[in-house]
């Protein structure tokens, strides 16, 4: 299940099952997005990317979702495996400037 | 084909003192930001040089400062430390155009004491 622990929200699923991650993004004006994988003690890791031009997405076992209407991101992982444990960060961007604006990030833990 | 390095991976510095990191971007890229990521938090956007030039700068006071050289690589320096300022610095290396994907090191850890 999903809760929100001391400083990041927190989802807890089975090896096997689909991940679903959410993020609220900020600025009405931001017309890109990319979702990180960030494992303890290193840098963010690119995962996929979305402009503001689509809907939908689709990488290997990663689909993000766009929903400019109410601001909302998600990432969905598919068979979701123990590697997959780590922090997951939306961060948002504008046209013309290539700076990001990180949303707070999930910590996903998957269970054998 | 390296990616985005940086050096030193952790120092410990005391209050008060200066601290300089380092970027090399990934291949290719000419894009260099910085951003600090307190415990617990995302990554915030420090500032990003192009052309050697500080392009655009997020909400951080003067003690912080940069440069970006020709061969495009850039340091990042703190001044007069506090503690505070103990984070995860990340560089990250991208081409100047929003739209292409943005590199992140593996980051320089500080703790001031």
């Amino acid at each position: 299940g999903e809760s929100v622990g001391l400083h990041l929200p927190t989802l807890s699923v089975q090896e096997g099952d689909n991940s679903i991650i959410n993020c609220a993004y900020s600025n009405s004006a931001s017309d890109y997005f990319i979702w990180y994988k960030q494992e303890s003690g290193k840098g963010p890791q690119f995962i996929i990317d979305i402009r503001s031009n689509m809907d939908k997405r689709q990488g290997q076992r990663v689909t993000v979702l766009l929903n400019k209407t109410v601001k909302h991101l998600s990432l969905q992982i598919a068979a979701t495996q123990p590697g997959d444990s780590a922090v997951y960060f939306c961060a948002e961007g504008i046209s013309g400037y290539s700076t990001l604006t990180f949303g707070k990030g999930t910590m996903l833990l998957v269970s054998p | 084909d390296a990616g985005v390095t940086q050096s030193p991976t952790h120092l410990i510095k005391t209050r008060g003192q200066q601290v300089t990191l380092r970027c090399s971007p990934k291949s290719g890229h000419d894009t260099v930001s910085w951003y600090q990521q307190a415990l617990g938090q995302g990554p915030q956007f420090i500032f990003q040089y192009y052309e050697e030039e500080e392009r655009q700068r997020g909400n951080f006071p003067d003690r912080f400062s940069g440069h970006q050289f020709p061969n495009y690589s850039s340091e990042l320096n703190v001044n007069a430390l506090l503690l505070g300022d103990s984070a995860l610095y990340l560089c990250a290396s991208s081409l100047p155009v929003s739209g292409n994907t943005i590199y992140f090191g593996e980051g320089s850890w500080l703790t001031v004491v």
